[in-house]
C-alpha cells in the first residue's frame, strides 16, 4: 500500500482481555518495528522483524505481549490479560532492509484499558 | 547501548524566528544516523532530516537544517523561519548502523515540545 496501515484505529477493552494490533507495512519494506507511547511522552521500543531473521524482541514489556509478522508483511502485536498501564497508543513503522533507512509510521493504534 | 537525551523543556518562538531543538546522543557504535521527527496534535509521526555519522556536510531539507557536532555528541536541529504550523512535538532519534547493512531499531528521545506564537 502507500503508507503504513493499522487497525484498529482506536480500542477500549475490559482488564483482563486479549487485544490484537494489526500493522500492514508499505510494500516491500523488509523491516517492521513496533513502538509504544504513553500520554506525552516518547516512543518505547517494542519489537523489531527484519527479513527472515529472528525477531529484535528485546522491548517487550512483559511476558503478556507477543508479535508476529506473517509471511514477512502483516503483523500483529498481541498483548494478553491487558492492564491499565498497556493504555497507550501503538505506533507501527516500516522501512526498506538496506542502509540508514527512514521508518515511515502509521497513525497508530489506540489502546484504552478501562 | 544508544540514548538519546533532549532535556529542553517546552520551548517558544515567536513566527518567522529560527529556533534550535536540542539533541545529544550516546553510543559506542562508530557508524549511526541520526533522525529527527515531528508529530504534531494530530499524531502521525513525520521524517524531518537525517544525519549519517560519516557525512562530511551537515544535512539540510527546506527550512530544517541539522547541527551536527560530532566531538561533542549533539544533533541539534534548526527550524528556520518558523511557521505556526511547526508547532508540534520533535523527536530525536538514532540508530546504530551495522556493516552488513541491516536495519536496527530506532532509539528516540523524549521529544520537545516547540509552540510558534504568532
Amino acid at each position: 500500500g502507500a503508507g503504513v496501515s493499522q487497525s484498529p484505529s482506536n480500542k477500549v477493552t475490559e482488564k483482563g482481555k486479549d487485544v490484537e494490533l494489526r500493522c500492514d507495512p508499505i510494500s516491500g519494506h523488509t523491516a517492521l518495528y513496533w513502538y509504544r507511547q504513553s500520554l506525552g511522552q516518547g516512543l518505547e521500543f517494542l519489537i523489531y522483524f527484519q527479513g527472515n531473521s529472528a525477531p529484535d524482541k528485546s522491548g517487550l514489556p512483559s511476558d503478556r505481549f507477543s508479535a508476529e509478522r506473517t509471511g514477512g508483511s502483516v503483523s500483529t502485536l498481541t498483548i494478553q490479560r491487558t492492564q491499565q498501564e498497556d493504555s497507550a497508543v501503538y505506533l507501527c513503522a516500516s522501512s526498506l532492509g538496506v542502509g540508514a533507512n527512514v521508518l515511515t509510521f502509521g497513525a497508530g493504534s489506540r489502546l484504552t484499558v478501562l | 547501548a544508544q540514548k538519546i537525551t533532549q532535556t529542553q523543556p517546552g520551548m517558544f518562538v515567536q513566527e518567522k524566528e529560527a529556533v534550535t531543538l536540542d539533541c545529544t546522543y550516546d553510543t559506542s557504535d562508530p557508524s549511526y544516523g541520526l533522525f529527527w521527527y515531528k508529530q504534531p496534535s494530530s499524531g502521525e509521526m513525520i521524517f524531518l532530516i537525517y544525519q549519517g555519522s560519516y557525512d562530511q556536510q551537515n544535512a539540510t531539507e527546506g527550512r530544517y537544517s541539522l547541527n551536527f557536532q560530532k566531538a561533542r555528541k549533539s544533533a541539534n536541529l534548526v527550524i528556520s523561519a518558523s511557521q505556526l504550523g511547526d508547532s508540534a512535538m520533535y523527536f530525536c532519534a538514532m540508530r546504530e548502523l551495522i556493516r552488513a547493512g541491516a536495519n536496527s531499531k530506532l532509539t528516540f528521545g523524549k521529544g520537545i515540545t516547540l509552540s510558534v506564537r504568532p
